[in-house]
């Protein structure tokens, strides 16, 4: 099965400060995708940035981007000016299509990011 | 019009009574989940089911039983409530088994506490 690992259980920046957030996979598919979600405290699962591995170039999403390593198998995420608004839980995701797509998604444990003002 | 809506979003009740939340997708998904988050905000999944079929059904125990009268529905039965019952759960959807590559959609999550 595959594993996700968030390394950082909690983080803290200061706000308009640059973070990132670190996830690394286990997997032996070649095809696959990757996810960061954050939940804010009112506890709605927000897809902040979608990564497909069949791609070199990495996501970005206005002040979120990723570093997509795949050899390494690390997917981590950077928020640039950091805002107030990003204070949350952040979770790294895994999809593949073995077993048809059956598994779902696979979250890591999370991160905590707490902006500093 | 919320996308994937669950009721209630909080439920308190007490140990061995039996209780059911309820979801709803109004996005043409085929697959709908049910997650679990404990209070480490670890996510598992728990079941999927695919227009209406069971495709997933992790180890969770029978008091935990699925329902989805239709695509557009999956609700959540569970009878003698436990203490470590307590969690959050969230449905979610995706287009399909093989179309979540886009991720899913969650609805809001239901507080569960059981005293």
């Amino acid at each position: 099965a595959q594993t996700v690992t968030q390394s950082q259980p909690e983080m803290s920046v200061q706000e308009a400060e640059t973070v990132t957030l670190s996830c690394t996979y286990d997997t032996s598919e070649s095809d696959y995708y990757l996810f960061w979600y954050k939940q804010p405290p009112s506890r709605q699962m927000i897809l902040v940035i979608r990564q497909e591995a069949y791609k070199q170039q990495n996501a970005t999403e206005n002040r979120f981007s990723v570093n997509f390593q795949k050899a390494a198998k690390s997917f981590s995420l950077k928020i640039s000016d950091s805002q107030l608004g990003d204070a949350a839980m952040y979770f790294c995701a895994y999809f593949s299509y073995s077993g048809g797509g059956a598994d779902g998604l696979t979250f890591g444990k999370g991160t905590h990011l707490i902006i500093q003002p | 019009d919320t996308a994937v809506s669950q009721t209630p979003k909080y439920l308190v009740t007490q140990m061995g009574n039996d209780k059911s939340i309820k979801c709803e997708q109004n996005l043409g998904h085929d697959t709908m989940y049910w997650y679990k988050q404990d209070s480490k905000k670890f996510l598992k999944i728990m079941f999927s089911y695919n227009n209406k079929e069971l495709i997933i059904n992790e180890t969770v125990p029978n008091r935990f039983s699925p329902k989805s009268p239709d695509k557009a529905h999956l609700n959540l039965h569970i009878n003698s409530l436990e203490l470590g019952d307590s969690a959050v759960y969230f449905c979610a959807s995706s287009p399909g088994p093989y179309r979540t590559n886009y991720g899913y959609t969650f609805g809001s999550g239901t507080r569960l506490t059981v005293v």
